[in-house]
């Protein structure tokens, strides 16, 4: 069971970059689920795959952010332009069902 | 929007001790979870609840469904230094996105 995996664990980045993370969920898993996790806070959603299809999108996910699942397998999450308030830890989840989700360990991103 | 209030922030409690906390929504869930995380760690998943009232365990945790709907308790029996992170709440309504707490803080002093 090689669970959920996130690359990369950590990521500095000068403000005005662009960065990209990438998630495997866990293999049998149709449903992928990105959250971003701020210092002191629960894990707030931002954006879902059923396969390769994405399903729904927060308000949190500004035109700055993109999330793609071509294949229905391994998704990516890229952010243009970063900010500084673009810190925070993104955690991506899977699941078979709708219920009871996976997370991998996370990317911290730090944006000087 | 849903939200989660979770209580309480933080706890400092000594080794062997009893630990609650719950939750509450102004809004029902269909399903309740908690989750703990530990630093640099991503959430894991300790109980599950899908039914009003049900109460479940799992080692020297317990988690209850509020009758409600619209909350959710977790103990912890005999702490132990290992029970030290941070304990989420978290909800969801039928085939959505879940929705987590602030999370309580556990602290054990040796």
């Amino acid at each position: 069971d090689t669970g959920v995996s996130q690359d990369p664990r950590h990521k500095i980045t000068k403000r005005g970059q662009n960065v990209t993370f990438r998630c495997d969920p866990i293999s049998e898993h149709n449903r992928l689920y990105w959250y971003r996790q701020t210092l002191g806070q629960g894990p707030e959603f931002l954006t879902y795959f059923q396969n390769e299809a994405q399903l729904e999108k927060s308000r949190l996910l500004s035109d700055r952010f993109s999330a793609e699942r071509p294949k229905g397998s391994f998704s990516t999450l890229e952010i243009q332009r970063t900010e500084q308030g673009d810190s925070a830890m993104y955690l991506c989840a899977s699941s078979p069902t709708p219920y009871g989700y996976t997370f991998g360990s996370g990317t911290r991103l730090t944006v000087v | 929007g849903q939200q989660l209030n979770q209580s309480p922030q933080s706890m400092f409690i000594q080794e062997g001790e009893d630990v609650s906390m719950n939750c509450t929504s102004s809004s029902i869930f269909n399903t309740w979870l908690w989750y703990k995380q530990d630093p640099g760690e991503g959430p894991v998943l300790l109980i599950a609840l899908y039914k009003a009232g049900e109460l479940t365990s799992n080692g020297r945790l317990t988690a209850q469904f509020g009758i409600t709907r619209k909350d959710s308790f977790l103990n912890i029996s005999a702490s132990i230094p290992s029970d030290v992170g941070i304990y989420f709440c978290a909800g969801q309504a039928r085939d959505d996105k879940i929705i987590f707490g602030k999370g309580t803080r556990l602290h054990i002093l040796p």
